[in-house]
């Protein structure tokens, strides 16, 4: 079974450029989350999506960060303009859940690293 | 709101030893308690999941514990190797899907 695929692995770019990211979940994950993790810091939720519907974005920084799902299955996501601070690891990861409670392993993917200069 | 906290930052310890991470979180109304591992420029990989209504699990050299009461795991790892070098990250999850992360504990086995 083919795990979580994201692209590119490593980006980057100059403070006010933008960038997108790409992943593609394990097939049949009906759940899809895109995370945040700084240097030295466990990773933190941007958002989750449940088919292709949102189910949390309530850490998602909308003024510059979008992600879509359009056909419920691979996902982008989306910063513009990009600040110092976005520099991160961006991780997707996916599970079978769709619903709340339900107890689905989420699995990762091996993440993008982006250097904002 | 839910915090998670890991300690220690990082540990380093000789090849063989016995060793334990802690992870302490605030809410004690999670739905489970997820410990993975962190290998340089790699995902996260999953070691155990424990269920809120379990005390513990195990899977090999590792064994985690949870005492919801006191918002409280451990994981300890037995004869410790230096394939086991790697950072371990804590995650508490609640009844949305939602995890918490702890800031993660960095460990080095020296050979």
């Amino acid at each position: 079974e083919a795990g979580v695929a994201q692209s590119p692995r490593y980006k980057i770019i100059e403070k006010r450029q933008s960038v997108a990211f790409w992943c593609n979940p394990i097939s049949g994950h009906a759940t899809l989350y895109w995370y945040q993790q700084i240097l030295g810091q466990g990773p933190k939720l941007l958002i989750q999506f449940q088919n292709n519907g949102v189910v949390d974005d309530s850490q998602l920084p909308k003024d510059r960060f979008s992600a879509e799902r359009l056909k419920g299955v691979d996902s982008t996501l989306k910063i513009q303009p990009a600040k110092l601070e976005d520099s991160a690891v961006y991780l997707c990861a996916s599970s079978l859940g769709d619903r709340f409670g339900e107890d689905y392993e989420q699995y990762f993917g091996p993440g993008t690293r982006l250097t904002v200069t | 709101k839910q915090e998670v906290t890991q300690i220690p930052a990082a540990l380093s310890v000789p090849e063989g030893e016995n060793l334990v991470l802690n992870c302490s979180f605030t809410d004690s109304a999670i739905y489970n308690l997820q410990w993975f591992r962190q290998d340089p420029g790699k995902g996260l990989t999953s070691l155990l999941l424990i269920q809120s209504s379990q005390r513990e699990q195990t899977s090999g050299r590792l064994n985690a514990s949870l005492d919801k009461s006191s918002g409280r795991s451990t994981l300890y790892i037995a004869a410790s190797q230096p394939g086991d070098s790697a950072t371990y990250l804590c995650a508490v999850r609640g009844n949305t899907g939602k995890l918490i992360f702890g800031q993660g504990t960095t460990l080095q086995v020296k050979p």
